[in-house]
């Protein structure tokens, strides 16, 4: 089973700065890696696929980088409504997919 | 537009058995590549895949759960169902499907609202 961690736990910042989240992988995925943001009472909603790939709707602010074990989730500039907890998906070699413990963005 | 909705019981006792359907729209299950996860949440805690069934009946399941979890579907009327047997309190939490499209684009891109089961005497 592939081992997903991220960081921080958590994190504070205000609006407009820039924010950047980590996710690793205990092995490589290539670029089969997926963030999802949740908001608070929501359901999980994906932002980033294949990596680097938004999903449809998802605002250009967001972008992910990263392969093999190494990947990053950038907002360039945060607003009030990306707060949220963010989580990294593999679904390289499965079962199981895995997800990260996920990171908490709160806004100052 | 492609919707998934979770239904259920809200309650279960320990011991009991929990079963859960996934409604979706949009999209049929016996198109080449589609499936449908189930995801589970406890409370404050991070997510957990525990199922996926696909559009020709392959079923995967998380190994933590063993026999305890059955997937099945029924396609000509768009459901997808989870049976967890042998409840215990640490199965309370959010469960939710979720939607892959396939063929290596396996990502999660379209979630129910998911649906909180309890599980206490």
């Amino acid at each position: 089973e592939i081992l997903m961690t991220q960081s921080p736990a958590t994190l504070s910042v205000s609006p407009g700065e820039r924010v950047t989240l980590s996710c690793r992988a205990s092995q490589s995925v290539g670029t089969k890696l997926g963030w999802y943001q949740q908001q608070p009472g929501q359901a999980p909603r994906l932002l980033i696929y294949g990596a680097s790939t938004r999903a449809t709707g998802v605002p250009a602010r967001f972008s992910g980088s990263g392969s093999g074990t190494e990947f990053t989730l950038t907002i360039s500039s945060l607003q009030a409504e990306d707060s949220a907890v963010y989580y990294c998906q593999q679904y390289d070699k499965w079962p199981p997919f895995t997800f990260g413990p996920g990171t908490k963005v709160d806004i100052k | 537009q492609v919707t998934l909705r979770e239904s259920g019981p809200a309650l279960v006792k320990p011991t009991q058995t929990l079963t859960l359907t996934c409604t979706f729209s949009g999209f049929s299950l016996s198109t080449g590549g589609m499936s449908i996860n189930w995801i589970r949440q406890p409370p404050g805690k991070a997510l957990e895949w525990l199922a996926r069934i696909d559009w020709d009946d392959d079923k995967y399941q998380t190994p933590s759960l063993g026999m305890r979890l059955v997937v099945s579907k029924d396609t000509s009327k768009n459901q997808v169902f989870l049976t967890l047997t042998n409840m215990d309190p640490l199965d309370t939490g959010t469960y939710y499907c979720a939607r892959a499209v396939g063929y290596g684009l396996d990502a999660f891109d379209t979630w129910g609202q998911g649906t909180m089961v309890t599980v206490s005497s």
